[in-house]
């Protein structure tokens, strides 16, 4: 129940065009899930979070998708950039468990 | 922008050893965190810790494992006699509150010889 399902493993998308991550869990407490972005040799770095009283944010790009129904939510790269390949993880935690629980992470190439 | 930083970035110890971590939270941040990320695996939460004392730890936590923060501003992980499955990077991070975003050091590549 504590498991965060992440997919695809790997993805591959042409400049310009969307990148699409999906996550998964089972723990109906979860209150709060976050994505980081990994470059190679740095720590993972925050790049949007999401409450599920919500069902889309916005942040320049980047849009995270949540399904409270479906207990799934998801990662949307519009217009994907090279700098943007890296490693993404999706992670989530429960106000009452200060720990974050990780997807296994997506390493995302983007051909120029 | 405030910053985690950890040092050393690489630390290199031969098994039975003793090492230790360390890291400088960001300054008004009240939780810490330690995160260990074997190669190409996912990230794993090791301890948090809140108002001088372990919050929540996981199963890897055990015994040979221990946190302080002896001053205001370290945040150190010891491990008391390293094994070779001890290897990987170990990520410290630190949020206002719990339950907030976490924001993560660059790591420390630990290898265990």
């Amino acid at each position: 129940q504590q498991q965060v399902k992440q997919s695809p493993q790997s993805l591959i998308v042409q400049k310009g065009g969307i990148s699409i991550i999906n996550c998964a869990y089972e723990n109906t407490a979860f209150d709060y899930f976050p994505w980081y972005q990994q470059f190679p040799g740095k720590g993972p770095a925050l790049l949007i979070a999401i409450r599920p009283d919500v069902s889309e944010k916005k942040e320049g790009r980047f849009t995270i998708s949540f399904n409270k129904s479906a207990k799934q939510f998801s990662l949307h790269i519009m217009d994907s950039q090279p700098g943007d390949s890296a490693t993404y993880f999706c992670a989530a935690a429960d106000r009452t468990l200060p720990k974050l629980i990780w997807g296994l992470g997506t390493s995302l190439a983007v051909n120029p | 922008e405030p910053e985690v930083t950890q040092t050393p970035s690489h630390q290199v110890t031969q098994m039975g050893q003793e090492v230790i971590l360390r890291c400088v939270p960001i300054s008004n941040h009240l939780y810490f965190y330690w995160y260990r990320q074997i190669l190409g695996q996912k990230v794993e939460f090791l301890v948090s810790f809140y108002n001088n004392e372990i919050s929540e730890k996981s199963e890897i936590f055990d015994d040979q494992f221990s946190v302080e923060r002896p001053d205001g501003s370290n945040f150190t992980l010891k491990i008391r006699s390293t094994k070779l499955e001890d290897s990987a990077m170990y990520f410290c991070a630190s949020s206002d509150y719990s339950n907030q975003p976490q924001h993560f050091g660059d790591g420390t590549r630990l290898s265990i010889l």
